[in-house]
């Protein structure tokens, strides 16, 4: 069964710092990926995805992903931090199934100014 | 007007109570679910529907109940609430997914808090 890791519950960064989200999953074949994001009071926001070709993935809000088959890993990155970013991060995937994603447990972003 | 409306926002109930939470889309989408949050365990999927036929529990069904009455609109009730399903409920819709040729994006309503006392 597919399963999806974010092994870090808090993340507390420096405004203007690099940021890496890690993500982890479980998953026989290649699988479909995903970044949302969700702000204090908000539902949940799609940030990126990946389903083939090129493994470094760009989303909005100047974010990337890079897909690592070899450690099956969909870390998210950005490479300086706004304030405005601080909100919980959640890594999902969707398996062969084609009808639901499986989400992490995610991951809380603080940002410090 | 958001894609996703979900009502009430906000509720507290008490125990053995019946709770509906109501969610309505005009993304156009048949697609439909409705997912639980709880702190530091994520999102979990209780129901979802493909269309208005079509309805499925997800991996947190016990205790729930679920109707769609249209294309549009996807319902969720509790028939008698307990302590343990006060939480964070999503309702969210999406095209057939990557698999099945579309976008595989979510669309999230704006969550219905549930305290149940």
């Amino acid at each position: 069964a597919q399963s999806v890791t974010q092994p870090d519950i808090h993340i507390t960064v420096s405004e203007g710092a690099s940021l890496e989200l890690r993500c982890n999953y479980s998953y026989g074949a290649t699988p479909y990926l995903f970044w949302y994001v969700q702000s204090p009071g908000q539902g949940l926001q799609l940030l990126l995805k990946y389903f083939s070709g090129d493994t470094l993935v760009q989303g909005i809000k100047g974010f990337e992903a890079e897909f690592k088959r070899s450690q099956s890993s969909f870390n998210l990155r950005k490479p300086s931090v706004h304030w405005s970013d601080a909100a919980e991060y959640f890594c999902a995937v969707e398996g062969d199934s084609s009808y639901k994603l499986i989400f992490g447990s995610g991951t809380r972003l603080l940002v410090r100014p | 007007d958001a894609d996703v409306t979900q009502t009430p926002r906000n509720r507290i109930t008490k125990t053995g109570k019946r709770i509906m939470l109501e969610c309505s889309q005009t993304k156009g989408h048949d697609r439909m679910y409705w997912y639980r949050q709880d702190p530091g365990l994520g999102l979990r999927l209780i129901y979802y529907s493909f269309d208005v036929k079509d309805i499925n529990k997800g991996e947190i069904s016990d205790g729930y109940s679920v109707s769609r009455q249209a294309q549009a609109k996807f319902s969720l009730s509790l028939e008698s609430a307990i302590p343990n399903q006060t939480a964070l409920y999503f309702c969210a819709t999406s095209d057939p997914g990557l698999a099945g040729g579309g976008t595989g994006e979510l669309f999230f309503g704006e969550g219905s808090r549930l305290t149940v006392l």
